[in-house]
C-alpha cells in the first residue's frame, strides 16, 4: 500500500505553461507539506497544511498555489512556469508533530 | 546563516569502517532533531530521531549537544547498503507547526 503518492512522477513542460501536481496520503495524518529539492539537493519547505488549513507558507512566488480539498489531499498548482522552477517536488504528511513521510517525488523539468 | 549546516562530503569509506557525520543548527529554540536518509533519486526517509540523552539503533548512534547546537550520527561496521545521503533535520518550531529544516545532506559511499 502506498502511504503518500504523487502524480505525475515526471513532468516536462514549456516555460509559461500552467501545471498541477497531485498528492494523496492514506495514513490518516492531519498535516501535509510540499517541499522543493533543487539541483544542489537542498530540500526546502514550501507549504504546510493542517486539517485543510494553511499553516506554513514560506517565501514562495505566488505563482505557486497549494489546494487542499480534504485532509488526505494536497495539490500544488504552478502558473506561468519558469526555468528556475525545475526541481524535484516532494509531498509529505505527518501527524501534527510526528515523523514526516515523503512521497516519491515529482521531477519537474521546464524547457 | 542557514538553519542547519552539514559537511556535504562526499565520504568514501571501506566496508566495515566507522564513519561520523556532524551538523550544527542555528535556532536554539529547536525541540526536535532527526537524521533522514535519502537514496539516489528517492524520497527522504526517517533514519532515527535524536534525543538529548543520545540514542542507538543497531549500528547507528545519534547524539545531541544542545549547548553547542550540534548533532552527530555515528555509523559502525559500514555496509554497502549504507551508501546514501544523510540529512540532518531540525524542527524550527517558529510557527508552532512541524516546520522541519533540512541540511544539504552528507553523501556517504561505502566501498567494497
Amino acid at each position: 500500500d502506498t502511504a503518500v503518492s504523487q502524480t505525475p512522477k515526471y513532468l516536462v513542460t514549456q516555460m509559461g505553461n500552467d501545471k498541477s501536481i497531485k498528492c494523496e496520503q492514506n495514513l490518516g495524518h492531519d498535516t501535509m507539506y510540499w517541499y522543493k529539492q533543487d539541483s544542489k539537493k537542498f530540500l526546502k519547505i514550501m507549504f504546510s497544511y493542517n486539517n485543510k488549513e494553511l499553516i506554513i507558507n514560506e517565501t514562495v512566488p505566488n505563482r505557486f498555489s497549494p489546494k487542499s480539498p480534504d485532509k488526505a489531499h494536497l495539490n500544488l498548482h504552478i502558473n506561468s512556469l519558469e526555468l528556475g522552477d525545475s526541481a524535484v517536488y516532494f509531498c509529505a504528511s505527518s501527524p501534527f508533530e510526528g515523523e514526516q513521510f515523503f512521497g516519491p517525488g515529482t521531477r519537474l523539468t521546464v524547457l | 546563516r542557514k538553519e542547519v549546516e552539514q559537511d556535504p562530503g562526499p565520504f568514501n569509506v571501506p566496508e566495515g569502517a566507522t564513519v561520523a557525520f556532524n551538523c550544527t543548527y542555528s535556532n536554539s529554540a529547536s525541540q526536535s532533531f532527526f537524521w533522514y536518509r535519502q537514496d539516489c533519486r528517492k524520497e527522504p526517509k526517517l533514519l532515527m530521531s535524536v534525543y538529548s540523552s543520545g540514542n542507538e539503533d543497531g549500528r547507528f548512534t545519534a547524539q545531541l549537544n544542545r549547548a553547542s547546537q550540534y548533532i552527530s550520527l555515528l555509523i559502525r561496521d559500514s555496509k554497502l547498503s549504507d551508501s546514501a545521503t544523510y540529512l540532518c533535520v531540525v524542527n524550527g518550531r517558529q510557527t508552532g507547526a512541524n516546520n522541519l529544516f533540512f541540511g544539504t545532506g552528507t553523501r556517504l559511499t561505502v566501498i567494497p
